[in-house]
């Protein structure tokens, strides 16, 4: 079946450094990949999102590219911000499996000022 | 416009009593998924609906959990009997369509405490 693996942290940084999340997925056929963030007692919020090899997802200066030769979806900023605090969840859906997303553990990130 | 409306936010109550969580999803979307949150296990899907019909419950832990989605704007979960071990924030989500690359809208959720 589907899975997704990616760092839990906590990853800690200071403001305005570079951050990368790792995100690695097992799926058969041609899944869709998306990035979800949570903030402190709220649901989800879709971040970005693709839906094909090589297509780029961005948002918010947030990039993700999917790599299928290496079935990965890493997360990158080039500077963040306290703002950014967060849980970060990769995910995916489709691909052979069912249409419901299946969910990283999720990579609580801070950021101190 | 209105998300994912959620009901109730906060639920308490004691081990063996029934439990009702309720959704309403964003107006023109035709699937709905209930997923649960625990530190344990994260997140996992539960059962999705799309055009009010159950697809998949494959993710339903147990007998004593039953999802219905009545029209297109109203689903429940219910739980009973209720353990301690179904205490998780459960959430609820839609979209527009069936198919993977579409997105999912979430609500903001309902925190299950069972005593």
């Amino acid at each position: 079946g589907n899975s997704v693996t990616q760092m839990e942290g906590p990853v800690t940084l200071s403001e305005e450094a570079f951050l990368t999340i790792n995100c690695t997925y097992t799926a058969t056929g041609y899944p869709s990949l998306f990035w979800y963030v949570q903030y402190p007692g709220e649901g989800l919020q879709l971040l970005l999102k693709a839906t094909k090899a090589d297509d780029k997802g961005s948002n918010k200066g947030f990039e993700a590219t999917y790599r299928k030769e290496t079935t990965s979806f890493h997360l990158e900023k080039g500077s963040v911000q306290v703002s950014d605090s967060a849980v970060y969840f990769c995910a995916l859906s489709g691909g052979g499996g069912a249409d419901g997303l299946t969910f990283g553990k999720g990579t609580h990130l801070i950021i101190q000022p | 416009d209105a998300g994912v409306i959620q009901s109730p936010r906060h639920e308490v109550t004691e081990m063996g009593q029934e439990v009702t969580l309720r959704c309403k999803p964003i107006s023109g979307h035709n699937s709905l998924f209930w997923y649960r949150q625990t530190m344990m296990r994260g997140l996992e899907l539960l059962i999705y609906f799309n055009n009010n019909v159950p697809i998949d419950d494959s993710g339903m832990p147990e007998d004593r959990f039953s999802a219905k989605m009545p029209n297109a704007s109203f689903s429940t979960l219910k739980i009973q009997p209720s353990e301690p071990r179904d205490s998780a924030v459960y959430f609820c989500a839609s979209s527009v369509q069936q198919g993977g690359n579409q997105p999912q809208h979430f609500g903001d959720g309902t925190r299950l405490s069972i005593l």
